[in-house]
């Protein structure tokens, strides 16, 4: 596709029980980002992938959040034991290079519900 | 602490009429910073980068300006347009490590009829 695509638009959980997110990010782009949104915030970041560099983990706020990234493309954002207070928008974007005097694409992020 | 801040009040204006939105930081002064449109349900949109050798930056009916004394960018849109309406966020790297975006809360913007 051309844009950066995350999965699923919407997900609704039970507390305690993971999730995983998904992000397909544009082909050919290095650097690929998670930030969370929540309800009437601005975007917290929570990691950064450049090429086959060690991610940049410094915004995961607890040992419940992972991220990896396969053979340099697709991102899969795993929260496990999810709280309440995980309800956000997960935005997924990417850069062709990473570094920031380039701009992010962004997907339409994952509205994560948990109950 | 290093941080970014925008007005998180709603600014609301009349069609025609040029908004303006303010970006501040502190400490950092970064070599690039970023505006981005943000609507309901979906993620940001890339709009204007401007450096810091650069004082102004135009693009059709945006402008923006970058004062690394005071710390401050100003994002005006002229003749304002009711399609303008959204949530407008501001990105740089605070952290100075080169590859890594900060972003402001965002100011929402709705432009009356």
């Amino acid at each position: 596709g051309a844009g950066v695509s995350q999965s699923p638009s919407n997900k609704v959980t039970e507390k305690g029980k993971d999730v995983e997110l998904r992000c397909d990010p544009i082909s050919g782009h290095t650097a690929l980002y998670w930030y969370r949104q929540s309800l009437g915030q601005g975007l917290e970041f929570l990691i950064y992938f450049q090429g086959n560099s060690a991610p940049d983990k410094s915004g995961l706020p607890s040992d419940r959040f992972s991220a990896e990234r396969t053979g340099g493309s697709v991102s899969t954002l795993t929260i496990q034991r999810t709280q309440q207070e995980d309800s956000a928008v997960y935005l997924c974007a990417s850069m062709r290079q990473g570094i920031t005097n380039e701009k992010l694409f962004f997907g339409s992020g994952t509205q994560l519900s948990v109950l | 602490s290093q941080k970014i801040e925008q007005n998180s009040e709603a600014l609301n204006i009349q069609e025609g009429k040029t908004a303006t939105l303010t970006c501040n930081y502190t400490n950092y002064s970064p070599a690039y910073l970023q505006w981005y449109r943000q609507d309901p349900g979906r993620g940001p949109v890339f709009l204007l980068l401007i450096r810091e050798n650069e004082k102004e930056k135009r693009k059709e009916r945006l402008k923006v300006t970058f004062d690394t004394t005071l710390k401050q960018s100003l994002f005006h849109i002229t003749a304002s347009q009711p399609a303008d309406s959204a949530t407008y966020l501001c990105a740089l790297d605070i952290a100075g490590g080169g590859n890594k975006l900060t972003f402001g809360t965002g100011t929402q913007l709705k432009v009356e009829l």
